[in-house]
């Protein structure tokens, strides 16, 4: 069964810096890929996702994230992050041949922006 | 704004008591799906409906129920209650209800129990 771990809890980072926050998933076979984020006191929105083709995918706010298949990875990257930024990210993927239609969410990296 | 709503938003109740909480999912999605989120287990999905009938199922209590009515919208019932179920509830909605498919969430229900 499919797995994912974000490996870190929290991410402190000073405003205008780059941030990368990390994820893993457990199998190699086909999967879907995804980047929530929730703003403090919101639901969660999606960021962006992976489905197919290009493996650089281009989400909203500033944010990318790159799928590495042989690193079973899909790393989320910001440039230069700004206060607004503040956050928690969550990575979730999804098995296109699982029948039963579940997302598997990783447990969450706090963004934390120093000013 | 999501177009999904949930009501209430939030919700104090006692221990052993029962607590209905309502979603309605954006215009157009079929399906709708629940989580709970607290800080010691984070996210956790409970249920997927798709167009009324129950199409997935994660860590839901046996005390936890759920249904889809025909007009799309979705209630979760919560009994017996305990301190532990103390969390935020969201509710989420999708066009088709695919593995592919965008969720939308709601702004939650924030339930405390006493």
């Amino acid at each position: 069964a499919q797995s994912v771990t974000q490996l870190d809890s929290q991410v402190p980072v000073f405003e205008e810096a780059p941030v990368e926050l990390r994820c893993n998933y457990s199998s190699s076979v086909s999967v879907y890929l995804f980047w929530y984020v929730q703003y403090p006191n919101q639901g969660l929105q999606l960021l962006l996702k992976y489905l197919s083709g290009s493996t650089l995918v281009k989400g909203i706010n500033g944010f990318e994230a790159e799928f590495n298949k042989s690193q079973t990875s899909f790393h989320l990257r910001k440039p230069s992050v700004h206060i607004s930024d503040t956050a928690e990210y969550f990575c979730a993927v999804s098995d296109p041949m699982d029948s039963n239609y579940q997302l598997i969410w990783g447990a969450g990296t706090k963004l934390i922006i120093k000013p | 704004d999501s177009g999904v709503t949930q009501t209430p938003k939030h919700l104090i109740t006692a221990t052993g008591q029962r607590v209905t909480l309502r979603c309605s999912p954006r215009s157009g999605d079929l399906s709708v799906y629940w989580y709970q989120q607290s800080l010691d287990q984070g996210l956790q999905f409970l249920i997927q409906y798709y167009n009324g009938e129950e199409r997935a199922k994660g860590n839901i209590l046996e005390r936890f129920s759920a249904q889809q009515f025909p007009d799309l919208h979705s209630e979760l019932n919560l009994s017996s209650l305990e301190l532990g179920d103390s969390a935020l509830y969201f509710c989420a909605s999708s066009v088709a209800g695919l593995v592919s498919d965008t969720q939308y969430f709601g702004p939650g229900t924030r339930l405390t129990v006493l």
